[in-house]
């Protein structure tokens, strides 16, 4: 079945660090989602990509969306505390299920 | 964005008692609802898909007797854990989409223990 790997696990930065997190599908995706979970919080939508080498900033943050649909990136400039989380990358295959393999995440810490 | 409810939030239970868990999408019609379980510090695990009127479909490795899901609406799935075990203790959080958009909207999950 699809494998969705993300790496690192964790990852510690002093604030005003960057932050990057990387995705890699074992098959091509139809399309990549990335959400973020607070502790103790739920998993909260950030951005979709759908094309192949698609490119998508919100403020600080930028997504990228390899040429082969099989991997994906999520870069934070100059991290601030609020970014602590863990950030999950899913990916859809295709069909009509609509169903995603989510990543194991990457647990970002911020040290103020 | 929607808003995804759940209820409980959290719960306690004996061994061997069933424990219903309800997700409502609030401000939408909800075409597909999933199901997944997060351990902790684990990535989420789909559990089931399940869209209104019709059978869930589960996962490999999801016991379908054990874990009951009802979608009797498109506002609302019902997952039932039956004759739940201290393995079972869990955060159990569902999602919703609706026809237009490819993203799932999170309900806030239920925390499950099992004693």
């Amino acid at each position: 079945g699809q494998q969705v790997m993300q790496i690192p696990q964790y990852q510690h930065v002093q604030e005003g660090e960057d932050f990057t997190t990387y995705c890699n599908s074992s098959t091509t995706l139809s399309n990549i989602q990335w959400y973020k979970q607070r502790p103790g919080g739920h998993p909260v939508f950030l951005i979709q990509l759908v094309k192949s080498g698609e490119v998508k900033k919100q403020k600080r943050l930028t997504f990228q969306f390899g040429e082969a649909k099989k991997n994906s990136s999520l870069h934070i400039t100059a991290t601030q505390t609020t970014d602590v989380g863990t950030y999950f990358c899913a990916g859809r295959s295709g069909g009509s299920n609509y169903k995603l393999t989510f990543g194991k995440g990457t647990l970002l810490t911020v040290n103020p | 964005g929607a808003v995804v409810s759940q209820h409980p939030s959290w719960v306690i239970c004996k061994s061997g008692t069933s424990v219903k868990i309800e997700c409502r999408s609030l401000d939408f019609q909800a075409t597909t609802m999933f199901w997944y379980r997060q351990f902790p510090k684990q990535s989420l695990m789909l559990m089931a898909t399940s869209n209104e009127g019709s059978k869930a479909t589960y996962e490999q490795g999801v016991e379908k007797d054990k874990f009951l899901i009802n979608h009797a609406s498109l506002t609302l799935s019902t997952l039932t854990v039956t004759s739940a075990h201290p393995e079972d203790s869990s955060f159990y959080i569902c999602s919703a989409r609706f026809s237009s958009y490819n993203e799932q909207f999170f309900g806030p999950g239920t925390r499950l223990t099992v004693l």
